[in-house]
């Protein structure tokens, strides 16, 4: 099946500095990923939306300027939590869509997720 | 894409077959049901999905029903690592549109 893999899946970082986080869809070619943020028992909240080679669409309410994405290649894209703070201590976890086709439909696409990298910022 | 209702949570016997109900009654014709999985502190995982015909693949089994407005996932044997938040999200399946919406899922606890 198809793999994404994340990096690092953990992370302790102290307040004021900046974290990437890479995800890498290891076995197809992802021209859109997403980014997600997961705070403990609550589900998935979409954060931005990746697309290769241009700008991030971001979800209302997440600064752009704090979350900066980078795009890249068709296989890798990184989320940066710049300055961080404690309240960015969350579970962030990205998905790469893997394009097929369906018949009947045209852009079916699968999304695949990373494992996910829990952030502490003390 | 239309919304869910799932109970929030369900037990089941090891070995016993679980039944996972949604609810998806605004359902629309082009939207897709698709079920994922998340176990504790890991990414979500792909089970299955469908349009209107039940479907089966090594993971489970999806039962819709006729009229489209809820649905079943049947996991035949559960095991122990089989417990996780299981998400049931329908969506439209148009380029351009790849972002699922997840609920708040039903958490299926598999007991001993």
């Amino acid at each position: 099946g198809a793999v994404v893999s994340q990096h690092p899946s953990r992370v302790i970082c102290k307040s004021g500095t900046s974290v990437k986080i890479e995800c890498r869809s290891l076995d197809f070619q992802a021209t859109t990923m997403f980014w997600y943020r997961q705070f403990p028992k609550q589900s998935l909240m979409l954060m931005a939306t990746s697309n290769e080679g241009s700008k991030a669409t971001y979800e209302q309410g997440v600064e752009k300027d704090k979350f900066l994405i980078n795009h890249a290649s068709l296989t890798l894209s990184t989320l940066t939590v710049t300055s961080a703070h404690p309240e960015d201590s969350s579970f962030y976890i990205c998905s790469a869509v893997r394009p097929g086709r369906l018949p009947g439909t045209y852009g079916f696409a699968e999304a695949f997720f990373g494992q996910g990298t829990r952030l502490t910022v003390v | 894409d239309a919304k869910t209702t799932q109970p929030t949570s369900m037990d089941c016997a090891e070995g016993r077959a679980a039944n996972l109900p949604c609810n998806h009654s605004t359902i629309s014709g082009n939207e897709y049901v698709y079920w994922y999985r998340q176990i504790h502190s890991q990414g979500p995982q792909y089970i299955i999905h469908g349009l209107k015909n039940n479907e089966t693949n090594e993971m489970a089994s999806l039962i819709i029903t006729e009229d489209r407005k809820s649905s079943t996932l049947i996991l035949p044997h559960a095991t122990l690592r089989d417990t996780a938040v299981y998400y049931c999200i329908v969506r439209v399946l148009r380029a351009g549109s790849y972002q699922l919406t997840f609920g708040k899922g039903t958490k299926l606890s598999v007991i001993p």
